[in-house]
């Protein structure tokens, strides 16, 4: 166990719908990752958050957003939902960027 | 850009033997942290070794060795006496120290223990 959670672990919608996937980082842990790991693209980063800050952004669509909140949990918000967006979604945390970085168990998104 | 190359899909080893999973990378930068990962069929990322590019030495965690050539931007990762619990994914991962600290992943490589 990372001490990193993320809920829900599975979750099955339909395209066109918006979904939420929640991260809680490891306790003391600043900085928050997201990946995703799909059939296609493999596992690719998609955005970091350090201490409520957007600190960098990858391959990550418009028709997603992210945001840390003040208790630095965070939150990936995917709208528009396509077939190819189902994939494995990752949450990392790490205590400060340079650290090492502790997944989640991830979530398992279905896009029917 | 930096990139990550797994040049082998897949992998078999005999249990008790040895193994040698590839992986090559592609950057400019001098300083850089290099991982290998594993994923079970749980699905979890796990960390098995990582290797600071400044340091020569080899990095080593009991079983696994990586062989890292920097002039070659090559780190294989060596795993000895293979365990059937070794099965799984593995996956090559790059980490710049200069522009952001994000992990660049390679494609991965399925290694299959036999009994």
């Amino acid at each position: 166990d990372s001490g990193v959670t993320q809920t829900p672990k599975h979750l099955i919608t339909a395209t066109g719908q918006r979904v939420t996937l929640r991260c809680s980082p490891r306790s003391g842990d600043l900085s928050v990752y997201w990946y995703q790991q799909s059939l296609d693209q493999g596992l690719q980063f998609l955005i970091q958050y350090y201490n409520g800050e957007e600190r960098a952004k990858g391959n990550i669509l418009e028709r997603f957003s992210a945001q840390q909140f003040p208790d630095l949990h965070s939150e990936l918000n995917l709208s528009s939902l396509e077939l190819g967006d189902s994939a494995l979604y990752f949450c990392a945390s790490s205590v400060a960027p340079r650290d090492q970085q502790f997944f989640g168990p991830g979530t398992r998104l279905t896009v029917l | 850009a930096q990139t990550v190359t797994q040049s082998q899909p897949e992998m078999s080893v005999q249990e008790a033997e040895t193994v040698t999973l590839s992986c090559t990378y592609d950057t400019s930068e001098s300083d850089y942290y290099l991982f290998w990962y594993k994923q079970p069929p749980s699905r979890q990322m796990i960390l098995v070794i990582r290797q600071e590019a400044y340091k020569q030495q080899n990095a080593t965690e009991n079983r696994f060795s990586v062989n890292f050539q920097k002039a070659a931007k090559s780190f294989s990762l060596k795993i000895s006496d293979s365990q059937l619990g070794d099965a799984a994914m593995y996956f090559c991962a790059y980490r710049s120290m200069e522009y952001g600290n994000k992990l660049v992943f390679g494609a991965g490589t399925i290694l299959r223990v036999k009994s």
